[in-house]
């Protein structure tokens, strides 16, 4: 069990660039959450969903966008990268019944 | 709106003493308060949990107390370790729907030794 994997670790990224955070988990994981950190900051939720083909905006959703065509896989979008969106990314798993979520190790982004 | 708060940005406790790291909210719906570490460069892993219908769990040299009438809750550590200095987070979300985390900003945990 790898738990819930990010990819990449770390990634520069020019303004107006384009990528996709990856996020994948094999803990049969109904609910999946993307959040970000900023210094000094607890994590705020970008998107999230309750299953396959569910995705629903979280409390910062502007500037991404994501899908689940699998249980298994979350990628997180960003189109037009901004510098307002450097940040480390966390991706976590929850299934139910357990109460606690599962992270992934976080992919820590610059938008230079 | 800030859901949940935790006040204090850092805390620095001598090794062997305990540890209270504070936590308030404002949603009284909230069913879950869970406590996440966080070491640097890693993702936040789970502590310990609380139910809204229980005041006390205890995990070994963690202990968490909720005071449901005064949207508060706290984290013990006794006694405190070195291996415990990372950042703690306080979490809560409602059972209905989509189970929610809402963070708090983090307490800074210095075990000094």
């Amino acid at each position: 069990n790898a738990g819930v994997t990010q990819t990449p670790k770390f990634r520069i990224l020019k303004i107006g660039q384009s990528m996709t955070l990856q996020c994948t988990q094999d803990m049969n994981h109904n609910y999946m959450y993307w959040y970000r950190q900023d210094p000094g900051m607890g994590l705020k939720l970008i998107y999230y969903s309750v299953g396959a083909g569910i995705t629903d905006k979280g409390e910062v959703p502007n500037g991404y966008n994501v899908s689940r065509s699998t249980t298994e896989d979350f990628p997180l979008r960003l189109e037009l990268a901004a510098p307002s969106q450097t940040s480390v990314y966390f991706c976590a798993g929850k299934g139910v019944p357990n109460t606690e979520a599962f992270f992934g190790q976080g992919t820590r982004l610059t938008v230079v | 709106d800030q859901q949940v708060k935790q006040n204090s940005p850092s805390l620095s406790v001598q090794e062997g003493r305990i540890s209270i790291l504070n936590c308030d909210y404002t949603n009284s719906m909230f069913d879950y308060f869970l406590w996440y570490k966080k070491y640097p460069a890693e993702g936040p892993t789970f502590l310990i949990s609380i139910s809204s219908i229980k005041d006390k769990n205890e995990d070994g040299r963690f202990t968490v107390f909720l005071n449901k009438s005064a949207k508060h809750l706290s984290l013990h550590i006794v006694p405190s370790q070195p291996g415990d200095s990372a950042v703690y987070f306080c979490a809560a979300f409602v059972l209905q729907g989509a189970q929610k985390l809402v963070f708090g900003q983090g307490t800074r945990l210095t075990i000094n030794p």
